[in-house]
């Protein structure tokens, strides 16, 4: 069974538009961390939450894990043809080494 | 600064024949080292984890295996490659968070 659950699997809007990316646990996270993944390159850190309730952002980029730390979201302002490509979420979880992957979302953004 | 290396880049190999991949870090001492497997648009699949040299957790059954020979490095093999192995393998290692290499795309024919 999947132990993140993401979606939406792919979003396309258009240049400007706010968009929002969620990622649910099945199991209290130690940890939550997002991801931005060109295709076929490696992937970039964007955030990583570890206090339920906490919130961070980054130029137009914020993440928020609820009070439960079982899940996440993503949200885009204002989005621009550079934030196109696939957002992953990853997890730690209580008492393991690990680190796993929701399935990721496809964005393209449409100028 | 932390650096992770992964050769080659891009791999295509003919359906039983042998693979290896190596990774090696830079920049840290007793890392946390991760192999996953990304199929064609897809999320990433955890296949090995290793926490010390010689010691390697399997997540999925497969005819894959990995080794850690070296505090610094990880290596991915198989005896007898399937189609299905085909996919872009990512190297990591956990830190503050989870740094990955650059990756290896392995098409298999």
């Amino acid at each position: 069974s999947q132990e993140l659950e993401q979606s939406p699997q792919s979003l396309i809007v258009q240049e400007g538009k706010n968009l929002t990316i969620n990622c649910t646990s099945s199991k209290t996270l130690y940890g939550l961390y997002w991801y931005k993944q060109k295709y076929g390159e490696g992937l970039i850190f964007l955030m990583m939450l570890q206090k339920g309730g906490e919130e961070k952002s980054h130029e137009k980029i914020t993440a928020k894990l609820d009070e439960k730390k079982q899940q996440s979201s993503l949200h885009i302002t204002a989005s621009q043809p550079s934030h196109a490509g696939i957002y992953l979420c990853g997890a730690v979880f209580y008492n393991n080494n690990d680190m796993r992957f929701g399935a990721g979302t496809r964005l393209t953004v449409k100028p | 600064s932390q650096t992770i290396h992964q050769w080659p880049a891009t791999l295509v190999q003919p359906v039983g024949s042998p693979l290896s991949l190596e990774c090696t870090v830079e920049g840290t001492s007793n890392p946390n080292l991760y192999w996953y497997r990304q199929a064609a648009g897809r999320g990433l699949q955890l296949l090995f984890y290793s926490v010390g040299i010689g010691q390697i957790s399997s997540e999925v059954p497969q005819n894959l295996s990995a080794s850690r020979p070296q505090d610094r490095q990880f290596i991915l093999s198989s005896k007898k490659l399937l189609l299905s192995d085909s996919g872009f393998y990512l190297c990591a290692w956990m830190g503050y968070e989870q740094y990955f290499g650059p990756g290896t795309r392995l098409t298999v024919t």
